[in-house]
């Protein structure tokens, strides 16, 4: 059983295309990370929240502490967005870090 | 400003030998973590070290993983002996705030991919 679970596990868009990917967790969490991996694979660490919505330049990030659901939206998408993008969660009890298996996202131009 | 630096940036060897990845974090950063990453598991939270104190290990695989942080800007993991299974992209973070955990980001290097062959 994953503790973190995200959906699609792949997706393709045209440019310009918005984009929502899902992640959803089961286990009482402090903060939910958003972290985004290039072909290359290097890691950036895109948003970390405990509540509400932040927001990036195209890049919009919100979780539902109730519904232990966070999105990640990618507005008017660009072929260089593509990329996987990993949800991670830290446990309240602070001592534990989960991962999703990833999105894996291609934007084509 | 540097980011956190890790090498080498590849790494092969032959199983049974010792190995060492390498991490200076970000000047300032009190935290730092070590991940692995396969195709299998995703990434894992292997260790992480709050003001170069080792604060949870519990995600290091075996005893023949050990990590390091002689001082706050260099730490180790170390593989001794090494394993073809062990081979993966090992990452190391670091990130800023009096906690571990606290409401800084993480910083990531880029990565050692190593192979054990």
């Amino acid at each position: 059983k994953n503790e973190v679970e995200q959906s699609p596990q792949n997706l393709t868009a045209q440019e310009g295309e918005f984009i929502t990917i899902n992640c959803s967790y089961s286990v009482g969490i402090s903060a939910l990370h958003w972290l985004q991996q290039h072909p290359g694979g290097g890691i950036v660490s895109l948003f970390m929240l405990s509540s509400g919505k932040k927001k990036h330049g195209r890049l919009i990030a919100t979780i539902n502490i109730q519904e232990k659901h966070s999105s990640l939206h990618i507005t008017a998408s660009h072929p260089r967005d593509s990329a996987v993008y990993i949800c991670a969660v830290t446990l309240n009890t602070g001592n534990q870090f989960y991962f999703g298996t990833g999105t894996s996202l291609t934007v084509i131009p | 400003d540097a980011g956190v630096i890790q090498s080498p940036r590849h790494e092969v060897t032959e199983m049974g030998q010792e190995v060492t990845l390498r991490c200076k974090p970000i000047s300032g950063h009190n935290s730092l973590f070590w991940y692995r990453q396969t195709m299998m598991r995703g990434l894992e939270l292997l260790i992480y070290f709050n003001n170069n104190v080792p604060i949870d290990d519990s995600g290091m695989p075996e005893d023949r993983f050990s990590a390091k942080m002689p001082n706050a800007s260099f730490s180790t993991l170390k593989i001794q002996p090494s394993e073809p299974r062990d081979s993966a992209v090992y990452f190391c973070a670091s990130s800023s705030g009096p906690y571990v955990y606290s409401n800084q980001p993480q910083h990531f290097g880029d990565g050692t991919r190593l192979s054990i062959l």
